[in-house]
């Protein structure tokens, strides 16, 4: 079946620029998650969605940084005013089950910022 | 071997050869645990997981052993091929969502 996509799968912005991420999770997965992956560093959490639940964005490293979640399903996340260390791959994951319940995330291909 | 938090290490192996990647983790509350394998511009692919309540599970060429008592994970790749070089990185959940490590890199030489 189909998996996690995610476009663009590249984008080069200049800085002060605003860029819009989306990820369109698999089907019927009710959560939803965005990280953010440095060259040669881990995964750092951003935001988590639960079904119709308030997000968790506790992992958001500024208030540039916004996602929403229409419909239960689609995910968008957006920078404003976009910087040179925001530049990384940003990476979407979805799973069948919530956060804390022996989850597997499954993900996408990312996608790689560059912010000149 | 990783431990989540420490930097990126390497594992070179020639093919053919078995290869073991190692992970501590820190949590012994944890009860569930994934490796992931993270090939060179594309996202981390679930390879397999393994529930507390095991010490050992095998899939197709990989095996996942669990030791609760020094909690450490290690992951086998039998046979090991070129088209296994990645970043493999292991995952840990107990209770709160998955906290990853950073991953060694495997390099196959033919």
């Amino acid at each position: 079946g189909a998996g996690v996509s995610q476009s663009p799968s590249n984008k080069v912005t200049e800085k002060g620029k605003d860029v819009e991420l989306r990820c369109d999770p698999i089907s019927g997965h009710t959560a939803l998650y965005w990280y953010r992956q440095s060259l040669g560093q881990g995964l750092e959490f951003l935001i988590y969605f639960q079904g119709n639940s308030a997000p968790d964005k506790s992992g958001l490293p500024s208030d540039r940084f916004s996602a929403e979640r229409t419909g239960g399903s689609v995910s968008t996340l957006t920078i404003q005013r976009t910087q040179q260390e925001d530049s990384a791959v940003y990476l979407c994951a979805s799973s069948p089950r919530p956060k804390g319940y022996q989850e597997t995330q499954y993900f996408g291909p990312g996608t790689r910022l560059l912010v000149l | 071997g990783e431990s989540v938090g420490l930097h990126l290490p390497t594992l070179s192996v020639q093919e053919g050869d078995n290869s073991i990647i190692n992970c501590a983790y820190s949590n012994s509350a944890s009860d569930y645990f994934i490796w992931y394998k993270q090939e060179s511009g594309k996202g981390p692919q679930f390879i397999i997981d393994i529930r507390s309540n095991m010490d050992k599970r095998q899939g197709q060429r990989v095996t996942v052993l669990l030791n609760k008592t020094v909690k450490h994970l290690s992951l086998q790749i039998a046979a090991t091929q070129p088209g296994d070089s990645a970043v493999y990185f292991c995952a840990e959940s107990g209770y709160s969502t998955l906290t990853f490590g950073k991953g060694t890199m495997l390099l196959v030489s033919p």
